[in-house]
């Protein structure tokens, strides 16, 4: 059963980057899509993007300017660095596993999402 | 693409509720549709995948169905229990990953 968990700081300053980590256990990293999404305080889900261990990347063109995600297979883990962040920024960010298999799937395995708040 | 949902919808225990989620542009059918369940405080669970699949572990009583006309995917909860309170996306993807927008349930 593969798990996820997401680390880094809880609170970023306006205009600084944000920074957090997803460490995969359980399984192999080098399978699969790993995607960061976010969620606004009672909003809904956007997703950010995704990567391959490839290094393969796809983001949602409304963040794509400011995200980076990146992949490290010798650790079993994946980032997201989002630069110049504003209050609108302030959100509980998850890192699931996306399925693919000739179609796109879904995210069948989540972490337990960690807020972010921008603030300062 | 957009995929618009209804904000909220309620329903009585025993019953049955469909929440439906339509694709503004381009075929619901060009890829598969995911329906997550969401309960305050946790990380989404899948209900339904690629359109109509229930993960081990989901109740029969959670069905997907996709209806081209309508350009429209649904999530149909029979046999609604309290339990099934929570909020409900689908998803789905194009040049990259869309999310509905998502809808309460209420079941009072």
């Amino acid at each position: 059963q593969v798990q996820l968990q997401e680390s880094g700081p809880g609170l970023v300053k306006p205009s600084e980057t944000l920074s957090l980590t997803c460490t995969v256990s359980g399984g192999l990293i080098t399978t699969y899509y790993w995607s960061w999404i976010r969620q606004p305080p009672g909003k809904g889900l956007e997703w950010i993007g995704y990567i391959f261990h490839s290094g393969t990347t796809n983001y949602n063109p409304s963040l794509k300017s400011r995200v980076t995600i990146s992949i490290d297979t010798s650790r079993n883990q994946f980032s997201l660095k989002l630069r110049s962040v504003t209050a609108a920024d302030t959100a509980l960010y998850y890192c699931a596993r996306l399925k693919y298999d000739l179609l796109w799937g879904d995210f069948d395995s989540w972490g337990q999402g960690t807020l972010v708040t921008v603030s300062s | 693409f957009m995929l618009t949902q209804p904000r909220s919808v309620s329903e009585s225990p025993g019953k049955t509720v469909t929440i439906s989620c339509t694709r503004s542009n381009g075929s619901i059918d060009n890829n598969y549709v995911q329906w997550y369940q969401q309960r305050p405080g946790s990380a989404p669970t899948t209900v339904i995948y690629e359109d109509d699949q229930r993960p081990s572990g989901v109740p029969d009583r959670f069905s997907g169905s996709i209806d081209s006309s309508s350009n429209s995917a649904s999530l149909i909860i029979s046999g609604l229990k309290t339990e099934d309170e929570a909020d409900y996306y689908c998803q789905s993807y194009e040049t990259g990953v869309v999310f509905g927008g998502g809808t309460k349930l209420t079941v009072l």
